[in-house]
């Protein structure tokens, strides 16, 4: 079964600095789909950032990023210039292609400091 | 305006008692899901649907069950038999045109707390 970690239960970072959130996953197919998905204390779930794995650039939206290493199944959101707003918990989740459901990571806690 | 509206935001069970939460959607999407969220564990899937009349186990059905008569409703009952109810519930729905390629759409959730 597919699973996804991650490591860091909360992370803070200075608002305008850059933090990165890790996440690692476990499978043995070749073609699927990974997501960060941000849940601000309002607790609607919102999509920050999609990437598929057979695509070997990086996504980006804006001031989020990310880094995709296929082998290491290693897949990490960089937030640059971090603003009050990104605050919230960040959930990292997988889907195999074709498939019929995501697969949730813990979750981590981002603060951000004025 | 097109959205997923789930029903009541909050709740309380009494014990021995069935409760339902309401998801309906109008965003015209085939798939369905239920998600449960503790602190600390992330979200799991209890059902899932992917069509009118039929519908799937997740990781954690035991305890629940749904019903999917109309393509815009996707009730869930919490039964007595699930022991430990109380946490947010979380329905979202996909078009599912091109399956694992799509976000899904997360309604606003449902805190169930017993009583």
């Amino acid at each position: 079964a597919q699973t996804v970690t991650q490591s860091q239960p909360e992370m803070s970072v200075q608002e305008a600095e850059t933090v990165t959130l890790s996440c690692t996953y476990d499978t043995s197919e070749s073609d699927y789909y990974l997501f960060w998905y941000k849940q601000p204390p309002s607790r609607q779930m919102i999509l920050v950032i999609r990437q598929e794995a057979y695509k070997q650039q990086n996504a980006t939206e804006n001031r989020f990023s990310v880094n995709f290493q296929k082998a290491a199944k290693s897949f990490s959101l960089k937030i640059s210039d971090s603003q009050l707003g990104d605050a919230a918990m960040y959930f990292c989740a997988y889907e195999m292609e074709y498939g019929n459901k995501l697969v949730f990571g813990a979750g981590t806690i981002l603060r951000v400091k004025s | 305006d097109g959205g997923i509206t789930q029903s009541p935001k909050y709740l309380f069970r009494k014990e021995g008692q069935n409760v339902t939460l309401s998801c309906e959607q109008n965003l015209n999407h085939d798939a369905m899901y239920w998600y449960r969220q503790d602190p600390g564990q992330g979200l799991r899937l209890i059902y899932y649907s992917q069509i009118v009349n039929d519908f799937q186990k997740g990781d954690i059905a035991e305890g629940y069950s749904v019903s999917r008569e109309k393509k815009e409703s996707f009730p869930l009952t919490v039964t007595s038999a699930q022991k430990n109810p109380t946490a947010f519930y979380l329905c979202a729905s996909s078009p599912r045109k091109v399956p694992g390629s799509e976000k899904l759409f997360f309604g606003s959730g449902t805190q169930l707390s017993v009583l």
